[in-house]
């Protein structure tokens, strides 16, 4: 089966900086998708950003863009000047090409500090 | 986002109550999902459908009983939950589980307390 890692419960970046978060998926499939949601405390999972596996490119919406190393099975998310909007919990999550069920990781709480 | 609406969104039920969730998507979509997620755990896929069929049940316990009327509509109706059940339930609806794009797209989540 396969698993996703975020191995970072809380980070912290400041207003207009940078942070990455990390995102770690166990598989033995070649064909599969990835994601990032973003749960603000409003609770509503927002889909973030998606990576299609045998796309080498790596996907950007905006000031998201993610680092996708297949080989080392590593799918971190940079937000790029980063905005007080942006504090939430950030999830990643793991979707075989062959079905729709989705493997999420336990999530990193991302605060924003002014 | 409105495309995937639940209620209530908050719902305090004793344990011999029975309620039900409601979720409804205006996407257009064909499947349906519901999870369950639990505090520092992740998200717990609970029931699958397609089409109004049921496609998957993750050995969810039978006081959960899911139901789909329409391809816009979801229920989850509850009996005799326990304590351990609180947690939020989220709801999610995608186009079709065929599609090798497919995307999942979620609801605000409904945030149960059983006392």
């Amino acid at each position: 089966a396969q698993t996703v890692t975020q191995s970072q419960p809380e980070m912290s970046v400041q207003e207009a900086e940078t942070v990455t978060l990390s995102c770690t998926y166990d598989t033995s499939e070649s064909d599969y998708y990835l994601f990032w949601y973003k749960q603000p405390p409003s609770r509503q999972m927002i889909l973030v950003i998606r990576q299609e596996a045998y796309k080498q490119q790596n996907a950007t919406e905006n000031r998201f863009s993610v680092n996708f190393q297949k080989a080392a099975k590593s799918f971190s998310l940079k937000i790029s000047d980063s905005q007080l909007g942006d504090a939430a919990m950030y999830f990643c999550a793991y979707r075989s090409a062959d079905n729709n069920d989705m493997r999420f990781g336990a999530g990193t709480r991302l605060t924003v500090k002014p | 986002e409105t495309g995937v609406t639940q209620t209530p969104r908050h719902l305090v039920m004793g344990m011999t109550n029975k309620k039900s969730l409601k979720c409804e998507q205006h996407l257009g979509h064909n499947a349906m999902y519901w999870y369950k997620q639990s505090a520092k755990k992740p998200l717990e896929l609970m029931f699958v459908y397609s089409l109004e069929e049921r496609v998957e049940n993750n050995s969810v316990p039978s006081r959960f009983s899911p139901e789909c009327p329409n391809s816009s509509h979801l229920f989850l109706h509850l009996h005799t939950l326990q304590p351990e059940d609180s947690a939020l339930y989220l709801c999610a609806s995608s186009q079709d589980r065929a599609l090798r794009t497919d995307t999942q797209y979620f609801g605000p989540g409904t945030r149960l307390t059983v006392l």
